[in-house]
């Protein structure tokens, strides 16, 4: 089975800041690799697909970047909005769906 | 505009049984594999199983396998999770999702198995 790992697992950050979170497979995914934002009581939202494309609608602050094991989501300028609890997941073929442990995004 | 809604969710004591569905609306949900995630309170996120688009293959995480079922209606255009067994640690809100190189989910419901 295709484990992911994603750090760090907290991360504080003032607004205004460049945040980097990185997730590692445990073998190659290629590029199947997505990105999710989660508020509490909320469903993941979906930001980045096939490690590097911004999903409709999502601010040009996140990117998404790698292919293999490495993976990387960067939001370029954080804003109030954007804390929250980010996961990255697997999936290059259906069944191995797979997801990192999360990182929690706070106020410093 | 394509939406997943699930449903079934609720309050269910162990040891019993409840069956989650989700049904797609403008797509056709036969044509894709499909998943259930789900996510206990305050964890992360953990993927449950998935159905291929003919439902040929059904694979099942460890924690589930032989207690949980899943399967499709294509005249209904849904999707089913049959769970049974259910512990304390089934607690969880149950996402179904569609397989595709954008991954497209519904919004969830809960399920607290409890006394």
């Amino acid at each position: 089975d295709i484990q992911m790992t994603q750090s760090p697992s907290t991360l504080s950050a003032s607004v205004g800041d460049r945040v980097t979170i990185t997730c590692r497979a445990s073998q190659t995914i290629y590029s199947w690799l997505a990105w999710y934002q989660q508020k509490v009581g909320k469903a993941p939202k979906l930001l980045i697909y096939k490690a590097s494309n911004l999903e409709n609608g999502v601010p040009s602050r996140f990117s998404g970047s790698g292919s293999g094991t490495e993976f990387t989501l960067t939001i370029s300028s954080l804003q109030p909005d954007d804390f929250a609890t980010y996961y990255c997941q697997g999936y290059k073929d259906y069944s191995s769906w797979t997801f990192g442990q999360g990182t929690k995004v706070e106020i410093k | 505009q394509e939406q997943l809604v699930e449903s079934g969710g609720g309050v269910v004591q162990p040891g019993r049984s409840l069956r989650l569905s989700c049904a797609a609306f403008g797509f056709t949900l036969s044509k894709y594999a499909m998943h259930w995630v789900r996510q206990a309170p305050g964890k992360g996120l953990e993927w449950v199983a998935v159905m291929s688009y003919d439902e040929t293959y059904k694979y099942y995480a460890d924690s589930v396998r032989g207690r949980f079922t899943i399967s499709g209606d294509k005249s209904k255009n849904s999707l089913f999770l049959e769970m049974n067994s259910l512990t304390p640690d089934d607690t969880a809100v149950y996402y179904c999702a569609r397989e595709d190189t954008v991954p497209f989910w519904g919004r969830g419901t809960l399920v607290v198995v409890s006394s």
